[in-house]
């Protein structure tokens, strides 16, 4: 069975800082591995993925996710915030084989301070 | 190009009313279809995914269900409306390959009173 775990379910950073939001993933086998942006009372939009290749995968926004196998992780980083940045953020995984439901983590809600 | 379309955005309904929420897909065939239910400050759970036509998978058990009358329509429905059942209620789709990105409604936001 797969499972996401997300650390934090809150991070505050400063207009200009660095946001770092981690996702620690738990697979028998790599899984695709998604980010996921929701702003208020909206759906999901997607970031970025991976699913091969590059293990550095860059998404919209500015948003760049680094896939670790050796750390079973796929943190998402941004070098510089914007105020519009503010959201809630949720990683993925679906299986490469069977299933393709997605499995999500708890998600992380990103404040960016003036 | 692809559309997902989710009905009633927001709805208020009282403990033991009947529930229908509806999604259908555009500009695609025989997708792979999902609801997803977000509770307050909680993550998202699958509640139902469907492969095609009348195949309706169901993640756990609860006061919901789920039907597929035709390929890219998808509805989630209830009989008796339990307070649990408020939240934010997601529907969306893939195409049936593995690896595909899973593309999101935008929501219906359902309050039980």
């Amino acid at each position: 069975a797969q499972s996401v775990t997300q650390l934090g379910s809150h991070v505050s950073v400063s207009e200009g800082a660095l946001v770092l939001l981690r996702c620690n993933y738990s697979s028998s086998v790599p899984p695709y591995l998604f980010w996921y942006v929701q702003y208020p009372n909206q759906g999901l939009q997607l970031l970025l993925k991976y699913t091969t290749g590059a293990t550095l995968v860059k998404g919209i926004n500015g948003f760049e996710a680094e896939f670790k196998k050796s750390e079973t992780s796929f943190h998402l980083t941004k070098p510089s915030a914007h105020m519009s940045d503010a959201a809630e953020y949720f990683c993925a995984v679906t299986s490469r084989t069977g299933r393709r439901a997605l499995t999500f983590g708890s998600g992380t809600r990103l404040q960016v301070q003036p | 190009s692809q559309t997902i379309h989710q009905w009633p955005a927001t709805l208020v309904q009282p403990v033991g009313s009947p529930l229908s929420l509806e999604c259908t897909v555009e500009g695609t065939s025989n997708p792979n279809l999902y609801w997803y239910r977000q509770a307050a400050g909680r993550g998202l759970q699958l509640l139902f995914y469907s492969v095609g036509i009348g195949q309706i998978s169901s993640e756990v058990p609860q006061n919901l269900s789920a039907s597929r009358p035709q390929d890219r329509q998808f509805i989630l429905s209830s009989k008796k409306l339990l307070l649990s059942d408020s939240g934010f209620y997601l529907c969306a789709w893939d195409r049936a390959n593995s690896g595909n990105t899973i593309y999101f409604g935008e929501g219906s936001w359902l309050t039980v009173v």
